[in-house]
């Protein structure tokens, strides 16, 4: 069964630009996450959508930061423009609706954005 | 969530039992203690889960203390492939809630 799955790994841009993350979760799974995580810290949560419906959006930046997820499977979150200070990972994960038997999350190998 | 206090840092040697503490005393009494851990480059992984008893399953073994203020996650045979950092969260269970809180974990690097 293929995992949660993210693009691009790596990217590289200019601040100022724009930038766009995608994430495919899980078949079935109804819940999808996208965290932040700086370098040396632990994953912050950023939005949590709930099928299509973002549930939780109270950290994710609004100036700047966009999500959505469109016939609730995959999702995108887009910077725009990036300044400097988000450099870092972006996590995307996701979950069966009610949490599963475990309650885990899954993650997805994350998004590595630099911004010069 | 409850907040949870890790050690930094810890080494452990190839071959041995790797313990990392874990305290949680605000935790309430509907709040699961759950540990991920998270090797360089990749996402966190689940490992384990437990509400009061200890438990074991193929990756470790979590036990928690009687008054549930402190855990420990063991690994019981820890190889180079453990290290990561690890963390550990109180969380209400499963309810598809509202994702994990992550502190800074613990580093733990198995010396060969």
């Amino acid at each position: 069964e293929a995992g949660v799955v993210q693009s691009p790994r790596y990217k590289i841009i200019e601040k100022k630009q724009p930038v766009a993350f995608w994430c495919n979760p899980i078949s079935g799974h109804n819940t999808l996450y996208w965290y932040l995580q700086n370098l040396g810290q632990g994953p912050e949560l950023l939005i949590r959508y709930e099928n299509e419906e973002a549930v939780d959006d109270s950290q994710l930046p609004k100036d700047r930061f966009s999500a959505e997820r469109l016939k609730g499977v995959d999702s995108t979150l887009k910077i725009q423009p990036a300044e400097l200070g988000d450099s870092a990972v972006y996590l995307c994960a996701s979950s069966p609706l009610a949490g599963g038997p475990t309650g885990e999350l899954f993650f997805g190998e994350g998004s590595r954005l630099t911004v010069l | 969530d409850a907040k949870t206090t890790q050690p930094t840092s810890m080494d452990c040697a190839e071959g041995r039992a790797a313990n990392l503490p874990c305290n949680h005393s605000t935790i309430s009494g509907n709040e699961y203690v759950y540990w991920y851990r998270q090797i360089h480059s990749q996402g966190p992984q689940y490992i384990i889960h437990g509400l009061k008893n200890n438990e074991t399953n193929e990756m470790a073994s979590l036990i928690i203390t009687e008054d549930r203020k402190s855990s420990t996650l063991i690994l019981p045979h820890a190889t180079l492939r453990d290290t990561a950092v690890y963390y550990c969260i109180v969380r209400v269970a499963r309810g598809g809630a509202d994702g994990l809180t992550f502190g800074k974990g613990t580093h733990l690097i198995i010396q060969p």
